[in-house]
């Protein structure tokens, strides 16, 4: 069974640009999750998905949004992007969400110059 | 929100020996514990897993205990080896298994260093 897989691995963008990151789940599994990894802040929640519908949400500027497509798969967007954004942006898919587990991928590098 | 800490933030211990990894929440409604393995520059793993209907669970080498009165559930790895060299990251959240509420919310790591 494949993994979660992420795409692109590694991007570089400049201040002021618009990025968009996805994340493919495992066959089966219909919440995706997304998550920030940051040397000083660590792994901060960012919003979930399920069944296309954004069901859970972080305290992040409204420059981060998501959607879910039919398929399970989902994408990240973050606009007007700053130099915090810097970060591992990590998803991680499972069956139900909530007390189910949960699969990361190997993320997305962004950085931001 | 949901609150968790994490201690210590460094763990060095003598190949052989136990390690054990602390962590407390702050909201009583959590109900499900998961335990993270961070290799460097790799994909955070599921290593365990616990739910509030339960105590302690085992697998093999890792054990994880959860005392829901005091708001804490502890990671021990028994017989270290060199691969056990990693952060570690525990994590919390509420939902049942149709549904999450808060998603989860991690504890800042532990970098355990296993010593030959």
């Amino acid at each position: 069974k494949a993994g979660v897989t992420q795409t692109p691995r590694y991007l570089i963008k400049t201040r002021g640009q618009q990025v968009t990151l996805s994340c493919s789940p495992i066959s089966g599994h219909r919440s995706v999750s997304w998550y920030q990894q940051t040397p000083g802040q660590g792994l901060q929640f960012l919003f979930e998905y399920f069944s296309e519908t954004q069901r859970n949400k972080g305290n992040f500027p409204g420059r981060f949004s998501g959607r879910q497509f039919s398929n399970s798969r989902s994408e990240m967007n973050v606009s007007t992007l700053e130099l915090g954004d810097s970060a591992l942006y990590l998803c991680a898919s499972s069956r139900q969400g909530g007390n189910t587990e949960a699969f990361f991928g190997q993320g997305t590098r962004l950085t931001v110059v | 929100g949901e609150n968790v800490e994490q201690h210590p933030s460094t763990l060095s211990v003598q190949e052989g020996d136990s390690a054990v990894i602390k962590c407390t929440y702050s909201d009583s409604a959590s109900n499900y514990f998961p335990w993270y393995k961070q290799e460097l520059g790799k994909r955070p793993q599921l290593i365990i897993d616990i739910r509030s209907n339960v105590g302690e669970k085992k697998d093999q080498r890792i054990a994880v205990t959860l005392n829901k009165t005091a708001k804490h559930f502890s990671l021990h790895i028994t017989e270290t080896q060199p691969e056990d060299s990693a952060v570690y990251f525990c994590a919390a959240s509420i939902g049942g298994s149709g549904g999450g509420a808060d998603g989860l919310t991690f504890g800042k790591g532990t970098h355990l260093i296993i010593q030959p």
